[in-house]
């Protein structure tokens, strides 16, 4: 059974650009949510998807959006790409979302640098 | 104060060596997951449990729902457990995952 897939593995972007990355979860799976990881922030929630609906969302500006696709293909999208957006952007799919008994499946992350 | 508390952050240790890593955490939460990272950002789900103790090989994961505690033990430890592993509560209320800064664990030969 194929992974989580995330594309691309690297991009890189200048200040005021935007971008949309792209998470394939396990066939399956109708949840999709995605996390942000930098050094000096940790780990952090950014979204869930559920069937096409975001299910819930962390507390991040308004430029940072995403989208899920009736096939549970997720995209999500950043404008006015900021130097403090540089991250790593992992999205993980599940069968309900981490919740209960519903293990979570990362992929192997997009490493974002803005410069 | 944070919500999720690691310790230790760092840790290093010598092959064979038992290792415990402990999480206190301050809100209702409906399951607790450890997660694995690897240098290079792929992170793999080690346990999610809501209750009691689970075991796979030679990690094992406990949680007190009352105390709001888990703990994450790995046996015979083996370099190839250096990584960072990091503890995940999802939040009962807020339905969604609150991470643990992580702990690094370093298994020497």
């Amino acid at each position: 059974k194929a992974g989580v897939t995330q594309t691309p593995r690297y991009l890189i972007k200048t200040r005021g650009q935007q971008v949309t990355l792209s998470c394939s979860p396990i066939s399956g799976h109708r949840s999709v949510s995605w996390y942000q990881q930098t050094p000096g922030q940790g780990l952090q929630f950014l979204f869930e998807y559920f069937s096409e609906t975001q299910r819930n969302k962390g507390n991040f500006p308004g430029r940072f959006s995403g989208r899920q696709f009736s096939n549970s293909r997720s995209e999500m999208n950043v404008s006015t790409l900021e130097l403090g957006d540089s991250a790593l952007y992992l999205c993980a799919s599940s069968l309900a979302g981490g919740r209960y008994n519903s293990p979570l499946h990362f992929g192997n992350g997009t490493r974002l640098t803005v410069t | 104060k944070n919500e999720v508390e690691q310790s230790p952050q760092n840790l290093t240790a010598q092959e064979g060596e038992f290792i415990t890593i402990n999480c206190s955490y301050s809100v209702g939460i409906s399951a607790l997951h450890w997660l694995q990272q690897h240098p290079g950002g792929g992170i793999v789900s080690l346990f999610m449990l809501s209750s009691g103790k689970k075991k796979h090989g030679r990690l094992i994961a406990t949680i007190n729902i009352q105390e709001k505690h888990s703990s994450l033990h790995i046996t015979a430890s083996h370099p190839r457990d250096s990584a960072v592993y990091i503890c995940a509560p999802f939040g009962g209320a807020t339905n969604k995952l609150i991470f643990g800064t992580g702990t690094l664990l370093a298994v020497q030969p």
